[in-house]
């Protein structure tokens, strides 16, 4: 079955770019009618949505972070990163990769539910 | 776009009911069926129990339903049982003005 793990250090200074990776195994990233997100929770928080991608590259970020994300796929390594810029402490959170399925809502294609998560890694943003 | 809107906490004894709510807009959970709910046991990864604000994924207890009135979203999970403490989190998709996601805040569900 589809098993999603993140990767990536598990302290960013500040200012610097927080980046990390989420490797796609037992299934291809670039099967149709799925988005691959990364999600965040601060510590003893709730969920943030950070964004999405689709294997063709299309990309929806959350507009509160918008200027600071960027997320990309790399089919041929079967992953897909993200990229965050100008951390802060409150960058501090357990990032979640995750598996999304979409649905359409009249002509357009929404996302539907995150049905495959990674473990989570921790990343903590000190000097 | 605003965390949708969940209670702290709730609770309810063994094999007895409880329902968690979950409030949004009319541009969210008002608009659309794409509502889902996660379960999230300290240290882990949330799971999918319900998308579609009613459908369960394989393997989820049918002890876990989903339903929706206008802007509100609910959960409920009858025959309460020890293993279902944890926080649950509602999501909804957020309209076609970021084509995103947007969470709840997360219930902490004490099965006392």
């Amino acid at each position: 079955q589809v098993q999603l793990q993140e990767s990536g250090p598990g302290l960013v200074k500040p200012s610097q770019t927080l980046s990390l990776t989420c490797t796609v195994s037992g299934g291809s990233i670039s099967s149709g009618g799925y988005y691959w997100s990364w999600i965040r929770q601060h510590p003893g928080k709730g969920l943030e949505w950070i964004g999405y991608i689709y294997y063709s590259g299309s990309t929806y970020y959350n507009p509160s972070l918008k200027s600071r994300v960027t997320i990309s796929v790399d089919t041929s390594k079967n992953q897909f990163s993200l990229k965050l810029s100008s951390v802060t402490a409150a960058d501090t959170a357990v990032y979640y990769c995750a598996r999304g399925f979409m649905r359409f809502v009249g002509l357009s294609a929404a996302p539907d539910a995150f049905d495959i998560w990674g473990q989570g890694t921790m990343v903590t943003v000190s000097s | 776009q605003s965390a949708l809107t969940q209670p702290a906490s709730v609770s309810g004894s063994p094999g007895q009911s409880i329902t968690i709510s979950c409030t949004g807009t009319s541009s969210d959970v008002g608009s659309y069926n794409l509502v889902s709910w996660y379960q999230q046991h300290p240290g882990k990864a949330p799971k999918l129990m319900i998308y579609e604000v009613s459908k369960r994924p394989s393997g989820v207890s049918n002890r876990f339903s989903g339903s929706k009135s206008g802007n509100t979203a609910s959960l409920t999970i009858s025959g309460l049982q020890a293993e279902d403490e944890a926080d649950y989190y509602c999501c909804s998709y957020a309209g076609s003005s970021t084509f995103g996601v947007v969470f709840g805040g997360g219930t902490k569900l004490t099965v006392l």
